[in-house]
C-alpha cells in the first residue's frame, strides 16, 4: 500500500531563513501532491497542489516541487515568520482512489523570532 | 461563518454510550469525508459520501456508522463508544473534479473515559 513520510517530526528555524519540509511516498508515484497547514485545534487548510507534470509550483513566499523520480515533494517557505509556525502536511491520491487521498503525519514547523 | 461547521467542539463521554457527531457545510460540495486525527498517526479516513445516496466505508470504518440527511449534511456515530476512539475527528468537504481538496471543519475533540 502507499506509504507517505514526512521529514522528522519537528523542524525548528531561524526567522527569515528558509523552512524545508519534505515529503516521501513509496510504491507508485500519485497524479497530485497536496500540502495543507495546520493551526493547534483547528482543521488543516489547503495550501498547494502540485501535478505529476509540474516540477515546481509557486504561492507567494511558498514553493513546492514534485520529483517522481525521487519519490519525493519539497516544501519551501522562504523569508520565514513566526506566523509561519504550524504543522505542515502533505497528501496524495492513492491508487484507484475513487476521490480519497491520504495524508501524511505532518511536520511540526516552529520559526523564533 | 464558517463554510464547514461541526457540532459539538467538545465531549466527553463513558465506555458504551452512543455519541453522535455533526457537520453542517455551506459550500455546496457533493463530497463529504469523515477523518480521525491521532498524535502521529496522521489523519485517517472513516467514511465518505459522494452524494445523499452513496456512502463508502475508508481505511477504519469498523466501530462507526454514518449518515448523509442530506447535501449539506453528514453525520458520525460511534454505537457503543470505546476509549480508543478518543481523537480529534474532523469533517470535510471536497468540490468536484480531479484533485480532491479537502476543506476541513473546525474538528470535535471526543474523549472516552
Amino acid at each position: 500500500s502507499q506509504k507517505i513520510e514526512q521529514n522528522s517530526e519537528a523542524l525548528n528555524i531561524q526567522e527569515g531563513k528558509t523552512a524545508t519540509l519534505t515529503c516521501n511516498y513509496t510504491n507508485y508515484s500519485p497524479a497530485y501532491l497536496q500540502w495543507y497547514r495546520q493551526d493547534p485545534g483547528r482543521g488543516p487548510v489547503f495550501l498547494l497542489l502540485i501535478r505529476e507534470n509540474e516540477k515546481e509550483k509557486r504561492k507567494e513566499r511558498l514553493k513546492v516541487t514534485f520529483d517522481t523520480t525521487l519519490k519525493q515533494s519539497l516544501f519551501h517557505i522562504t523569508a520565514s515568520q513566526p506566523a509561519d509556525s504550524a504543522t505542515y502536511l502533505c497528501a496524495l491520491d492513492p491508487p484507484s482512489s475513487a476521490s480519497k487521498i491520504i495524508f501524511g503525519s505532518g511536520t511540526r514547523l516552529s520559526i523564533r523570532p | 461563518d464558517a463554510d464547514v461547521t461541526q457540532t459539538p467542539r467538545n465531549r466527553i463521554t463513558k465506555t458504551g454510550k452512543r455519541i453522535m457527531l455533526e457537520c453542517s457545510q455551506t459550500k455546496g460540495h457533493d463530497r463529504m469525508y469523515w477523518y480521525r486525527q491521532d498524535p502521529g498517526l496522521g489523519l485517517r479516513l472513516i467514511y465518505y459520501s459522494f452524494d445523499v445516496k452513496d456512502i463508502n466505508k475508508g481505511e477504519i470504518s469498523d466501530g462507526y456508522s454514518v449518515s448523509r440527511q442530506a447535501q449539506a449534511k453528514f453525520s458520525l456515530s460511534l454505537e457503543s463508544a470505546i476509549p480508543n476512539q478518543t481523537a480529534l475527528y474532523f469533517c470535510a468537504t471536497s468540490p468536484p473534479g480531479t484533485y480532491n481538496e479537502q476543506f476541513f471543519g473546525p474538528g470535535t475533540r471526543l474523549t472516552v473515559l
